[in-house]
């Protein structure tokens, strides 16, 4: 049971290059959702997802597309990366499970992928 | 949207000592989140607390939805505690679509 995959770990791109980051969870969770951590600001939602075929956007979702072909599998795309996009990203996967009183959503995140625009 | 403040923004501790972390948010709220990201960047669930109080070993956490606070205790902090603490809450239109407040950096020293 890995978890949340992501990859690759580091990346650096030129202004204007295009690239996918890939994820991937084996929990059979049914939420997915990427983010951006910039220093000081925590963590910024980009995309999600409620399930195979199924996204929409988050808080700074411009610049970058996601689909979701299988429930296992989340990538992000940058369309053409630019030094704005320099960050750290989160992808994770979460469920909800209600029980009388008290729900849960079980967040779990992958190890992030460092990506510099130069 | 909701605004999430966390306070202190940043915070040292000797090792042993207690601390309180805080969380407002703007709004109200059907539950919230703790999360740790350890000195090497890995984000882990702490807690999921709309209300109440819940505790897990040294560290607990207590939120306070009429008031629009919460707040995480760590008892006799170890050097492994070290990292940013976040709270997040969810926004209108979707309990996946979380909130992060900016976290607070926490360094225990030995």
């Amino acid at each position: 049971n890995a978890g949340v995959t992501q990859t690759p770990k580091f990346q650096v791109l030129k202004t204007g290059q295009s690239m996918t980051l890939q994820c991937a969870q084996d929990m059979n969770h049914e939420y997915m959702s990427w983010y951006r951590q910039d220093p000081g600001m925590g963590l910024r939602l980009i995309h999600y997802s409620v399930g195979a075929g199924i996204t929409d956007q988050g808080e700074v979702p411009n610049g970058y597309n996601v689909s979701r072909s299988t429930t296992e599998d989340f990538p992000l795309r940058l369309l053409s990366a630019a030094p704005s996009q320099t960050s750290v990203y989160f992808c994770a996967s979460s469920y909800q499970k209600i029980s009388p009183g008290q729900g849960h959503y079980g967040y779990t995140f992958g190890s992030g992928t460092r990506l510099t625009v130069v | 949207g909701i605004q999430v403040e966390q306070s202190p923004p940043d915070l040292i501790l000797q090792e042993g000592a207690n601390s309180t972390l805080r969380c407002n948010f703007s709004d109200s709220v059907n539950n919230l989140q703790w999360f740790h990201q350890n000195p090497w960047g890995q984000l882990i669930n702490l807690f999921y607390i709309p209300s109440g109080t819940k505790q897990n070993g040294r560290l607990s956490a207590t939120t306070v939805a009429t008031e629009r606070y919460s707040l995480l205790y760590i008892s006799s902090s170890q050097t492994t505690d070290s990292g940013v603490y976040f709270c997040a809450v969810p926004n209108r239109g979707g309990y996946n679509k979380l909130i992060f407040g900016a976290g607070t950096r926490l360094a225990v020293h030995p």
